[in-house]
C-alpha cells in the first residue's frame, strides 16, 4: 500500500466553483500534513500546512481526519490561475522523512 | 535572490557519462534534500542531510552520491548514466528535519 494516495483527476471545474480534494496516508502516526502546488514543469510549492483543527487561508481551507486518516484541500471561488497539480505531503514511519502523493491535477475553466 | 538554486536546469547527456547537479541554499537551513520526480509525477526521496550529516539514504542505486560541503549546498554526482535515469531532479531544504520543504527549480535530466 502506498504511503499517501490521492485521486490523480483531472478535476474540470468553471470558474467560481468550490472544489475538495482528499488524500489518504496510511501511517496513523503521521505528524505532519501539507498540501503543495506544482505548476507544469514547475518546482512544488508549499500552499498551506496542515493543522489538527484544520485551517483557512482565503479561499483556501484544509482539514485533517486522523481517525480516517485523511486530508482535504477545499477551494472556493476557482481562479483560472487555481490550475495546478495539487500534492499532499506526509510524513510517514520514518519521521524524517515526507512521503509525497501523486498529485490531482484541477483544471479551472472560463 | 533565489532561495534554493539548482544548476544546470537541462542536462542532456549519453548513456554512460558521469554528471553532477549542484544545488546551494541561502535559508540558513540546517536539512538539504534530493528528490526524484519521474514520468509518472511521482516524488521521491532520494537523499537528506542534516547540517552536512547523512540522514536519509533511499534505497538508490550507489551510482548516485551526494555530497554536502557546507550546509548550504548539496551536490548530486551521477556515475554511469543510464536511461532510467532519465527524470526531474529537485533540490530541497528547511529549516529543521520534518518541517515544510522549499524547492529548487529542477534539473531535467535526459539520458540518451
Amino acid at each position: 500500500r502506498k504511503e499517501v494516495e490521492q485521486d490523480p483527476g483531472p478535476f474540470n471545474v468553471p470558474e467560481g466553483a468550490t472544489v475538495a480534494f482528499n488524500c489518504t496516508y496510511s501511517n496513523s502516526a503521521s505528524q505532519s500534513f501539507f498540501w503543495y502546488r506544482q505548476d507544469c514543469r514547475k518546482e512544488p510549492k508549499l500552499l498551506m500546512s496542515v493543522y489538527s483543527s484544520g485551517n483557512e487561508d482565503g479561499r483556501f481551507t484544509a482539514q485533517l481526519n486522523r481517525a480516517s486518516q485523511y486530508i482535504s484541500l477545499l477551494i472556493r471561488d476557482s481562479k483560472l490561475s487555481d490550475s495546478a497539480t495539487y500534492l499532499c505531503v506526509v510524513n510517514g514511519r520514518n519521521f524524517n522523512k515526507f512521503y509525497f502523493g501523486s498529485g490531482t491535477k484541477l483544471n479551472v475553466k472560463p | 535572490d533565489t532561495a534554493v538554486s539548482q544548476t544546470p536546469k537541462y542536462l542532456v547527456t549519453q548513456m554512460g557519462n558521469d554528471k553532477s547537479i549542484k544545488c546551494e541554499q541561502n535559508l540558513g537551513h540546517d536539512t538539504m534534500y534530493w528528490y526524484k520526480q519521474d514520468s509518472k509525477k511521482f516524488l521521491k526521496i532520494m537523499f537528506s542531510y542534516n547540517n552536512k550529516e547523512l540522514i536519509i539514504n533511499e534505497t538508490v542505486p550507489n551510482r548516485f552520491s551526494p555530497k554536502s560541503p557546507d550546509k548550504a549546498h548539496l551536490n548530486l554526482h551521477i556515475n554511469s548514466l543510464e536511461l532510467g535515469d532519465s527524470a526531474v531532479y529537485f533540490c530541497a531544504s528547511s529549516q529543521q528535519l520534518n518541517e515544510k520543504l522549499f524547492f529548487g527549480s529542477g534539473t531535467q535530466l535526459s539520458v540518451l
